[in-house]
């Protein structure tokens, strides 16, 4: 596979439930980044991961942790959500720390 | 406060026509810019960028114009194709952020 992958595409999760999303990039970059895009909204990033170190955390609600075991994969861990969290979750990557970033297709998450 | 500001949710355009999408920022520290395109359930796609030394970057029929007076940038498709229909994101940086800013995107249809 290349370019930037997401599993799964679709989740529906009720409030209580824990769930985790997956991201995996093939194209050798050191940077990995979380978004969320929710309707009318413009994109927002909530992680960036670096060397595999998380370097920016926007103010992001605990009830998502993520996490970068190597280069290669981030994992976006959830649980306890709120229907206001359905959106896309899209998931990039960069050779180091530039300005052009690589998406995945996105998980669209339905919180109920 | 919205940094990156694009206007107009949407545009129609007949095939053959020329797109011109707009979009305009506030933060004068902002020295690259980026355009991003969008299919309805993918990530977005890296279009075409451009520095702020540059005022045009063009790119087969995608052209990028950077206004730095006027804090004001455009995409020009021309000639548009059915093809081209997408949610377009214009997208800023600068040398002292860490994280690329988008805006809250522009829906492109092109008509046949």
């Amino acid at each position: 596979e290349t370019g930037v992958t997401q599993t799964p595409r679709h989740l529906v999760m009720g409030m209580t439930n824990k769930k985790s999303l997956k991201c995996e990039q093939h194209l050798g970059h050191n940077a990995m980044y979380w978004y969320k895009q929710s309707a009318k909204k413009p994109l927002e990033l909530m992680f960036v991961y670096s060397l595999e170190e998380r370097v920016e955390n926007n103010s992001v609600p605990s009830r998502f942790s993520p996490e970068c075991p190597n280069s290669s994969h981030l994992f976006l861990h959830l649980h306890t959500l709120q229907p206001e969290d359905s959106a896309l979750y899209l998931c990039a990557s960069s050779q180091e720390y530039t300005e052009t970033q690589y998406f995945g297709p996105g998980t669209r998450l339905l919180v109920l | 406060d919205q940094q990156v500001k694009q206007n107009s949710p949407s545009l129609s355009v007949q095939e053959g026509r020329i797109s011109i999408l707009n979009c305009d920022y506030t933060n004068s520290m902002f020295d690259y810019f980026l355009w991003y395109k969008k299919y309805p359930a993918e990530g977005p796609t890296f279009l075409i960028s451009i520095s702020s030394i540059k005022d045009k970057n063009e790119d087969g029929r995608f052209t990028v114009f950077l206004n730095k007076s006027a804090k004001h940038l455009s995409l020009h498709i021309v000639p548009s194709q059915p093809g081209d229909s997408a949610v377009y994101f214009c997208a800023a940086s600068g040398a002292s952020y860490d994280k690329v800013i988008f805006g809250p995107g522009t829906s492109l249809s092109v008509i046949p």
